[in-house]
């Protein structure tokens, strides 16, 4: 069964500084994606970042980069250059299969709170 | 591009209520998905539609709840006999067959009373 671990419910980060939210993840699939996606208060889900398993390079999307390890299966996900508006819920999620719309996991999350 | 909308996006009912939420995805996706969130948790994936054929269904998804996507385009979910477990966020995504991301909407949130 397909499971994502997000151990970090909470964490702090100065302004300005880079922080690394972790995500590992379990499948037996050799084909998936991982994703990050962010939560503010307002309750979107805002999409940041994707990861297919076969890509050889990590991911980056603007302030956003994703540290893939395959062989241990993690994808954390670091915010370089943190600002006060990343404060937010930051979900780990998993879709097994190819490109097709399969179902998605998400982990249960970590809360980042910015500090100024 | 309006995104995926959703309505209504607050509804409070009682008990043994049927209520019923409407999913409206970006014009061009063809795929979309139903997700619940409870507090402090994050999205459970409950059906998924390519077009208008419903593909999957998660197992929380009980004989009370039913999802159509009639002519492949916006989306209903309805529960029937609401009980108070039902309380959550309703969320629905929506994508391009050829991309990986969801883009979801805003949500509608349940409060059974």
């Amino acid at each position: 069964a397909q499971k994502i671990t997000q151990t970090q419910p909470g964490m702090f980060v100065q302004e300005k500084e880079a922080v690394t939210l972790d995500c590992t993840y379990d499948t037996s699939d050799p084909s998936y994606g991982l994703f990050w996606y962010k939560q503010p208060s307002s309750g979107e889900m805002i999409f940041l970042i994707y990861q297919g398993s076969y890509d050889q390079q990590n991911a980056t999307e603007g302030r956003y980069s994703l540290n893939f390890q395959k062989a241990r299966k993690s994808a954390n996900l670091v915010i370089s250059a943190s600002q006060l508006g990343d404060s937010a819920m930051y979900f780990c999620a998993m879709r097994e299969g190819n490109t097709g719309g399969f179902k998605t996991i998400f982990g249960a999350g970590t809360r980042l709170f910015v500090k100024a | 591009d309006t995104g995926v909308s959703q309505d209504p996006r607050h509804k409070i009912t009682k008990r043994g209520q049927n209520v019923t939420f409407r999913c409206d995805p970006i014009s061009e996706h063809n795929r979309l998905y139903w997700y619940r969130q409870t507090l402090g948790q994050g999205p459970e994936f409950l059906t998924y539609f390519q077009n208008e054929a419903q593909l999957e269904k998660s197992r929380l998804l009980s004989d009370r709840f039913s999802a159509e996507r009639p002519k492949g385009s916006f989306s209903t979910l309805e529960i029937q006999r609401t009980e108070q477990g039902d309380s959550a966020m309703y969320l629905c995504a929506s994508s391009q067959q050829s991309q990986e991301t969801q883009y979801f909407g805003p949500g509608t949130r349940l409060l059974v009373l």
